[in-house]
């Protein structure tokens, strides 16, 4: 396992369209994470799964995004008629669930809308 | 709440010098904390943490840091900078019981060759 995965790594869309994003968190973690990322600024929690069960959500995450994970493995974050506002780094992490464990990072999903 | 402040908004640092950047904490109850470095256009890489146990942490890449108390400081720091050190640096706190990291909008270093 080389670690958590995301496709695909960058995307232009235009505004309207809408979007999906693929996570494969590190196979052993049970906990995984969505962030989204504007220049300038760190990361920002968007939503969090343990298992197949979303537990929370950011009020960041408005009604047009939408995130699963349906058999507690891979994740997908989609964004429904897209806005210009919608364009960032979009993060995926994974981690175990034993207080205190670390986050580990995908490279990231870039999505420019046009 | 956990949260953390990162003083500076860019670290400057000739090639072959010491490298710190510095974080300080607030917190309620026992901190768990993060570094974590991202290069441009990729994702965060962890570089270490403390949750318990020895003040001085060592992690990646050479870096280690150190959880003062008193200070209610976690400084990051590394003896040699390299030009590949060049990065944007976030310290993060674990927050809630979701291990979920709580991002400031960290430090950009700048190492000078």
């Amino acid at each position: 396992d080389t670690g958590v995965s995301q496709n695909p790594r960058h995307k232009i869309t235009k505004r309207g369209q809408n979007v999906t994003f693929r996570c494969d968190p590190i196979s052993e973690h049970n906990r995984l994470y969505w962030y989204r990322q504007t220049l300038g600024q760190g990361p920002e929690f968007l939503t969090y799964f343990q298992n197949e069960a979303q537990l929370e959500k950011s009020r960041l995450l408005s009604d047009r995004f939408s995130a699963e994970r349906p058999k507690g493995s891979f994740s997908t974050l989609e964004i429904q008629r897209t806005e210009q506002g919608d364009s960032a780094m979009y993060l995926c992490a994974s981690s175990q669930s034993q207080q205190g464990s670390g986050a580990f990072f995908g490279q990231g999903t870039r999505l420019t809308v046009v | 709440a956990q949260s953390v402040a990162q003083p500076e908004d860019q670290v400057n640092v000739a090639e072959g010098n010491p490298l710190t950047v510095k974080c300080t904490y607030s917190v309620s109850g026992n901190p768990y904390l993060f570094w974590y470095v991202q290069y441009p256009n990729r994702g965060l890489q962890f570089l270490l943490k403390y949750i318990t146990g020895d003040n001085l942490v060592k992690g990646s890449y050479g870096f280690e840091a150190e959880f003062n108390k008193s200070q209610t400081s976690f400084h990051l720091k590394k003896p040699s900078a390299l030009v590949s050190d060049s990065a944007l640096y976030f310290c993060a706190p674990l927050r809630g019981g979701n291990n979920r990291l709580a991002f400031g909008k960290g430090n950009q270093v700048v190492v000078i060759p």
